[in-house]
């Protein structure tokens, strides 16, 4: 029943290593995002993307890349991991509009030391 | 500027007690406002939507454009309630469905 799905769980990674975080919708929506989430932050938006090969910049997008060359698929990519982007991340996905709320994954909980 | 603001981090109540937990927002236009819920160790989650007036749960959300607010409120707390709720807003002139978030506020029911 899993309609959003984060390919990892946990991710431990190292200063300055190139990191990819996956995301895979089964819905069929137009939309997709990558948050961020802090304790008393909220969710920060990094990048969205409406359409394949179409992005965005969010609020925060300085560090981070993102990648959509397939509809189903949204890419998150840390170019050089550094220790301040240790967090929470959670993709999502909506239809064009947002009108019908959006379908969250589990997240992903990336340490980088 | 879109923002919104929840201005209690942490709610702290004993179960059976009624539950309101605040949202402000600022937006010029015609908002869509939702409120969404991440129980321990689950997914964030749609709780409700303004434009369909529904309750869920028992929790209900009533749109005061005259005081920006959008409130999550239920009568009488359980101690399942616990969890943290985001609340968030939709521009309508946006037709790309980004929403803003504020803070979050940790709910807390207390037996």
């Amino acid at each position: 029943d899993v309609k959003v799905t984060q390919s990892s769980r946990y991710l431990v990674k190292r200063t300055g290593e190139k990191v990819f975080l996956e995301c895979v919708q089964d819905m069929d929506h137009e939309n997709m995002f990558w948050y961020r989430q802090d304790p008393g932050l909220g969710l920060r938006l990094i990048y969205f993307s409406y359409d394949v090969k179409m992005k965005e910049k969010g609020d925060i997008p300085e560090g981070y890349s993102v990648s959509r060359e397939k509809k189903e698929r949204f890419s998150l990519i840390l170019e050089s991991a550094s220790t301040n982007q240790t967090s929470m991340y959670l993709c999502a996905s909506s239809w064009m509009t947002g009108s019908g709320g959006y379908t969250f994954g589990s997240g992903t909980r990336l340490t980088v030391v | 500027a879109q923002r919104v603001t929840q201005p209690e981090k942490l709610l702290s109540v004993f179960k059976g007690a009624p539950v309101e937990l605040k949202c402000n927002y600022s937006y010029s236009g015609s908002p869509e406002l939702f409120w969404y819920v991440q129980y321990s160790r689950q997914r964030l989650q749609l709780l409700l939507r303004h434009i369909s007036r529904e309750s869920i749960k028992g929790f209900t959300a009533d749109l005061n454009k005259g005081e920006t607010s959008f409130h999550l409120k239920k009568p009488f707390a359980q101690e399942e309630d616990s969890a943290m709720y985001y609340c968030a807003l939709s521009g309508s002139s946006s037709n790309t469905g980004k929403l803003i978030f504020g803070q979050g506020t940790t709910l807390q029911v207390k037996p």
